[in-house]
Parts: C-alpha cells; sequence; structure tokens
C-alpha cells in the first residue's frame, strides 16, 4: 500500500538553529500538507501546498517556516530559527484531490523535534 | 478555540462489546467529517468520513452517525477487537478548506481481551 515517508524520524537541534524535515508523498498525490502535534495537544494544521504554492496556512505558520517541493517526489518544511516551542511531532500528509467529498488525508508516520 | 471537542479521554471496552466514541463540534460551516486512528510510532490512518448531508456512515464494523442538530457524531465499532486498542480522533472540514482538518484531541481505546 502507498504510503507517505518522513525523515529524519527524530531530530534534536539547539534553539536558534535552523532545521529541515523531509516528506516523500505518495507519487500520484497532488496536495500536501503539514501538521504537527505538541506533546499531549491536538494535531494542528500548519500548512496546504498544491501546484507549487502555498493554498493555505494557520496562524502558527509564520515566517520562521517555509515549504518547498525541490524536485519531483520530496516535500521539506524548513524552521529557521528554531524555538523551546516548536519542538512537538511533525506529520508530513498528501491527498489525492480535494473537491466534493471528504479531503482523506494519507499521513507520515511523523518527525519528531526536540528543541534543546 | 476548540471546534472540535471529544471530551473522554480514555474509553476501556471488553473484546467482543460496542466501542462508542463521541466527538462534538462548534462551527456550522464543517461539511465532512472524519475519524483517524493512530497507534504509537505511527501517523493518523483515516478510518472513516461522513458528510454533512448524511446521518450515517458504515464500513464493516465501522458505523458513525451524525446529529447536525446537536452537533454530536459518534463512531460505533462493533464487535470491539484488541487489535483496535489506539488513539481515536474526529475531524472535520470545511468544503472551502478541505485540506485543513481540525481535529480533537483524540480518545483512547483500550479493548480488553
Amino acid at each position: 500500500e502507498p504510503e507517505v515517508t518522513q525523515t529524519p524520524s527524530h531530530q534534536v537541534t539547539q534553539m536558534g538553529q535552523e532545521v529541515i524535515l523531509r516528506c516523500v508523498p505518495i507519487s500520484n498525490h497532488l496536495y500536501f500538507y503539514w501538521y504537527r502535534q505538541i506533546l499531549g495537544q491536538k494535531v494542528e494544521f500548519l500548512v496546504s501546498f498544491y501546484n507549487n504554492e502555498i493554498s493555505e496556512k494557520s496562524e502558527i505558520f509564520d515566517d520562521q517556516f517555509s515549504v518547498e517541493r525541490p524536485d519531483g517526489s520530496n516535500f521539506t518544511l524548513k524552521i529557521r530559527s528554531t524555538k523551546l516551542e516548536d519542538s512537538a511531532m511533525y506529520f508530513c500528509a498528501s491527498s489525492g484531490q480535494v473537491y466534493s467529498g471528504a479531503n482523506v488525508l494519507t499521513f507520515g508516520a511523523g518527525s519528531r523535534l526536540t528543541v534543546l | 478555540d476548540q471546534q472540535v471537542k471529544q471530551n473522554s479521554p480514555s474509553l476501556s471496552v471488553q473484546e467482543g462489546r460496542i466501542s462508542i466514541l463521541n466527538c462534538d463540534y462548534t462551527n456550522s460551516m464543517f461539511d465532512y467529517f472524519l475519524w483517524y486512528k493512530k497507534y504509537p510510532a505511527e501517523g493518523p490512518t483515516f478510518l472513516i468520513s461522513i458528510s454533512s448531508i448524511k446521518d450515517k456512515n458504515e464500513d464493516g464494523r465501522f458505523t458513525v452517525f451524525l446529529n447536525k442538530s446537536a452537533k454530536h457524531l459518534s463512531l460505533h465499532i462493533v464487535p470491539s477487537q484488541p487489535g483496535d486498542s489506539a488513539v481515536y480522533f474526529c475531524a472535520a472540514s470545511a468544503v472551502r478548506s478541505q485540506g485543513n482538518l481540525i481535529f480533537g484531541k483524540g480518545t483512547k481505546l483500550s479493548v480488553k481481551p
């Protein structure tokens, strides 16, 4: 069964450092997403990406965050200067369609980011 | 701002019995509701969804009921199996923002043999 793969599974970084989280979405999917879950809290939407541009972003997704699809397979989330409160599990997701009907997202296993 | 609420953090059920997981929402703009299941060290996995124009959707052992007037939905699992033990997330989306799923905090279901 097709799956979304994420690397690294766990990253520890110092506050202020840049971090790039990588994702390989399902190959024929067109819509890509990043979500995060701070420990003990809800899974929260960060950003959606379609046709090489951001289609929607949440208030969490400020100027410190950026996304990119550098080639035909990877989808990355960059945090420019990490803060302690960026420590969370980051989930990448992809979907094949966003029209009439429930948008079923397929999630990766997540990348745990720990900021010290 | 809890637009989607799952008020029970945990639920324990005997194998073979029915599991009922509940979810409430506040935003009347939501058009679709989804249930995701999550095992430790894995991402959320889609389980079942329901459109706001329906009041029931069934898929095997899983049935989702929607009560729009009460802004309430529930997931029924019958019969429950030990492999169903996981965290269940309720999520909602609006047509104009379908990629933006609003999740509840989750309910941890334990099915005891």
